[in-house]
């Protein structure tokens, strides 16, 4: 199993839509879980980060169940500026809390 | 307030030749890295320094060097580069203080090319 796995779309969805994106990963024991979003030919940014409890930010909802080693970022009325690649990335644990790993990131297209 | 800057921005390198990816930040941050990113695949961790003085092997190290003289500073050194070398590198840092939830920012990346 890869450390980090990601649905690989792409996705393309109207304006409007709802659209969800999973990602898992190996680790039981990492840390901390994030959503970066990068634009095309830019940097990572941080969307959102993902806590235990889950957690809501305007129209983005992110859930965590480490039961399964599964989060989830769930895209309400998308927009056109939310094209983007969406990338999962799990914060190790212990002597790895250094270490940020990404997935290979889902391509997410709004089309008007 | 500039956060991580990088440079420069684009390269093209002949096989065999040696540059310095330059990475600076200026939000005291302990913790840096340079991860490359090749297309449709994930960001690899190349090096990682937990502050001035220390630095680490991640993923992918062959061929880079690194070496963090200064809190501010982590230059990534490509010596005799290959092909294989193409690909965009990122540098970002953190600062650990901040948690468990601690973001990682990013500069806008170098576009390197090996001929």
């Amino acid at each position: 199993r890869k450390e980090v796995e990601q649905d690989p779309g792409p996705f393309n969805v109207p304006e409007g839509a709802t659209v969800a994106f999973n990602c898992t990963y190996s680790n039981s024991a990492s840390q901390s879980f994030f959503w970066y979003r990068q634009d095309c030919r830019k940097e990572p940014k941080l969307l959102m980060s993902v806590y235990s409890s889950g957690n809501e930010d305007g129209r983005f909802t992110a859930q965590l169940n480490r039961a399964s080693q599964y989060i989830s970022l769930l895209i309400r009325d998308s927009k056109l500026s939310d094209s983007a690649t969406y990338l999962c990335v799990v914060r190790g644990s212990g002597g790895s809390n250094y270490k940020l790993t990404f997935g290979k990131g889902t391509l997410l297209t709004v089309n008007p | 307030n500039a956060g991580v800057t990088q440079t420069p921005k684009f390269r093209i390198l002949k096989i065999g030749q040696s540059m310095t990816l330059q990475c600076t930040q200026d939000m005291n941050h302990n913790y840096m890295y340079w991860y490359r990113q090749d297309p449709g695949m994930g960001l690899k961790l190349i090096y990682y320094s937990v502050g001035a003085g220390i630095t680490d092997k991640g993923e992918v190290p062959n061929g880079y060097n690194v070496s963090r003289s200064t809190t501010e500073d982590f230059p990534l050194r490509l010596e005799l580069a290959a092909p294989s070398q193409t690909s965009v590198y990122f540098c970002a840092s953190r600062y650990l203080a901040h948690g468990d939830y601690a973001e990682a920012f990013f500069g806008q990346g170098t576009r390197l090319t090996v001929v």
